[in-house]
């Protein structure tokens, strides 16, 4: 299986600051990654696919980079609803998507 | 509006079976490769198995052998029958719409849409 390895496993931030949380692949994934956010008690949602391309109805202070094994994922600038986990998903390995940890973005 | 909503969850004992149901509205579930994810609680997510549009299924190899994916096309329903249940089974089922976007020469599947999840506690 691709691991993957998102990091800081927790932050905490203000409102109005830049954040950036970094996923990394056990082996190169080419653009195949995913990232979503969670909140408490609900599902998952679908924030950037294909590393860098925003799905429809998400701000676009969220965006997405990088290829291979490297990825990051940046929130502009933070507001009140975006305090929440985000996990990052590969989608190279078709029969056997893996997920980040997880990032628990809390207020500081 | 695509709309999956859960049910079936709730409380059974080690070795016992379960049957999850995802409804479908707003799409064709049969026209869709169609997911089942969980979440243990507090914990992070799992890919559990996948039903393609043609019919072919997979499973992760924690499940393999004990659970089936299937679906009604009658009813535009997705379920999960599961047996042999274990402890490290409980978790929140959550049923996704697997999405392929087609760009650069390739297509990139992610999961679009989730239903809003049903608890399996599995428990003597």
């Amino acid at each position: 299986d691709i691991q993957m390895t998102q990091s800081p496993s927790s932050l905490s931030a203000s409102v109005g600051d830049r954040v950036t949380i970094t996923c990394r692949a056990s082996q190169s994934i080419s653009s195949y990654l995913n990232w979503y956010q969670q909140k408490p008690g609900k599902a998952p949602k679908l924030l950037i696919y294909a590393a860098s391309s925003l799905q429809s109805g998400v701000p676009s202070r969220f965006s997405g980079s990088g290829s291979g094994t490297d990825f990051t994922l940046t929130i502009s600038s933070l507001q009140p609803e975006d305090f929440a986990t985000y996990y990052c998903q590969q989608s190279y390995s078709t029969l056997g998507v893996t997920f980040g940890q997880g990032t628990k973005l809390e207020i500081k | 509006e695509v709309q999956l909503v859960e049910s079936g969850g709730g409380l059974v004992q080690p070795g016992g079976s379960l049957r999850l149901s995802c409804a479908a509205s707003g799409f064709t579930v049969s026209s869709n490769y169609m997911s089942w994810v969980r979440q243990a609680p507090g914990k992070g997510l799992e890919w559990v198995s996948v039903i393609y549009s043609g019919g072919s299924t997979y499973y992760a190899d924690s499940v393999k052998g004990r659970f089936t994916i299937s679906r009604d096309n009658s009813k535009n329903t997705l379920y999960l029958q599961m047996n042999s249940l274990r402890a490290e089974d409980t978790a929140v089922y959550y049923c996704a719409r697997d999405r392929y976007y087609y760009g650069s020469g390739s297509y990139y599947p992610s999961f679009d849409y989730w239903g809003q999840g049903t608890l399996v506690t599995v428990s003597s």
